[in-house]
């Protein structure tokens, strides 16, 4: 079945550090994926997806790009800020297998300090 | 555009009670989605639904849990008797088909005592 496995957090940085969460996934067919954020008593936002290899998702300077080589779809920021404070879910869609709902990572935690 | 509406957001009862849960969709999109979210970890799968039909149930716990969408826009989700195993937010998301993005509620957080 299909499955994503996300770095544990919390993750802890201060403002503007680089910022890398790890994503792997496993899926039967040809997945699209996504990123979404859940911020503090908030529900989950999209931050960005992509549909096929190669493709760069991004918003908001965040940054994934879908490797199918290594079954990968990594998010990145390059300056972090305060604001940035979220929990990050990593998921992704299987058109190919009938089942139409997404398939979540367990979150990753991000804490930005000033 | 208004996003995913759910209500209430904050729920808290006592073991054995029953209780539901109110989404009212984007407007527009025809398939609409109930999730689990335990603490700590990423939502999972109840129910699809396409228009006013349940096509993806097979992780709803029917014996306590059941769901309804009628006119295939506003859907309901009710758990009789709640359960302590209970407590989870409770989400609900919608997208203009299945092969479209989804959109999410900001959830219904139940505490059951």
């Amino acid at each position: 079945g299909n499955s994503v496995t996300q770095m544990e957090g919390p993750v802890t940085l201060s403002e503007e550090a680089f910022l890398t969460i790890n994503c792997t996934y496993t899926a039967t067919g040809y997945p699209s994926l996504f990123w979404y954020v859940q911020y503090p008593g908030e529900g989950l936002q999209l931050l960005l997806k992509a549909t096929k290899a190669d493709d760069k998702g991004s918003n908001k300077g965040f940054e994934a790009t879908y490797r199918k080589e290594t079954t990968s779809f990594h998010l990145e920021k390059g300056s972090v800020q305060v604001s940035d404070s979220a929990v990050y879910f990593c998921a992704l869609s299987d058109l190919d297998t009938g089942r139409r709902a997404l398939t979540f990572g367990s979150g990753t935690r991000l804490q930005v300090q000033p | 555009e208004a996003g995913v509406v759910q209500s209430p957001r904050y729920k808290i009862i006592e073991k054995k009670q029953p209780v539901a849960f109110w989404c009212n969709p984007i407007s527009g999109h025809n398939t609409l989605y109930w999730y689990l979210q335990n603490l700590g970890q990423g939502p999972e799968l109840l129910i699809r639904y396409e228009n006013e039909e349940a096509v993806d149930d097979s992780q709803l716990p029917k014996d306590r849990f059941s769901a309804e969408r009628l006119k295939g826009v506003d859907s309901t989700l009710k758990i009789q008797p709640a359960e302590l195993g209970d407590s989870a937010v409770y989400l609900c998301a919608s997208s203009l088909n299945q092969r479209d993005t989804q959109y999410f509620g900001p959830g219904t957080r139940l505490t059951v005592l």
